[in-house]
């Protein structure tokens, strides 16, 4: 089974400054799909970016970035020019590209809660 | 575009009594769905999955039931609620690999 670790359960930033958020995953899969999701106070998950194993360039929305490094299964988040709207929690999730079913799940993390300080 | 709904938004049970949350999906066919529970500073656990109308399967044998009656319709229910039902309830939906989550419904069993 896919286990998916963030090692970080709180991170402070300061506003306009840059932070990355740690992850980590173990699988015996070659292909998959990782993502980060941002949960605010109103707990709605939203999501940040996707990452897909096959491809080696790392993704960017904006102002995220990840550092995805397959061979250490590594998949880092780094958040730029850091706003008060980015204050919350942020989910680490694996899921199979073979999975069908339930196995098309999301493995999560268990959340880094990011705060950010003017 | 696409916008997934979920209600009631909070929920006050008392132990024992039933319970039916509501997930619709709007803007889109034939989604899989998914109900997830988040307890109180943890990641999300994946409850049920299904990927069409009457088709549903459970990952976790537990007190929870679900069912869907129309296309873009996901329902969880309960006969009987237990104390450690109690927790965050999320619905998402996914036409390819990447899952969008609804708002979610904060349920409190007494």
């Amino acid at each position: 089974a896919q286990t998916v670790t963030q090692s970080q359960p709180e991170m402070s930033v300061q506003e306009a400054e840059t932070v990355t958020l740690s992850c980590t995953y173990d699988t015996s899969e070659s292909d998959y799909y990782l993502f980060w999701y941002k949960q605010p106070p109103s707990r709605q998950m939203i999501l940040v970016i996707r990452q897909e194993a096959y491809k080696q360039q790392n993704a960017t929305e904006n102002r995220f970035s990840v550092n995805f490094q397959k061979a250490a299964k590594s998949f880092s988040l780094k958040i730029s020019d850091s706003q008060l709207g980015d204050a919350a929690m942020y989910f680490c999730a694996y899921r199979s590209a073979y999975g069908v079913g339930t196995a098309s799940k999301l493995t999560f993390g268990t959340g880094t809660r990011l705060q950010v300080t003017l | 575009s696409q916008t997934i709904h979920q209600w009631p938004a909070t929920l006050v049970q008392p132990v024992g009594s039933p319970l039916s949350l509501e997930c619709t999906v709007e803007g889109t066919s034939n989604p899989n769905l998914y109900w997830y529970r988040q307890a109180a500073g943890r990641g999300l656990q994946l409850l049920f999955y299904s990927v069409g109308i009457g088709q549903i399967s459970s990952e976790v044998p537990q007190n929870l039931s679900a069912s869907r009656p129309q296309d873009r319709q996901f329902i969880l229910s309960s006969k009987k609620l237990l104390l450690s039902d109690s927790g965050f309830y999320l619905c998402a939906w996914s036409s390819l690999d990447t899952q969008y989550f609804g708002p979610g419904t904060r349920l409190t069993v007494l």
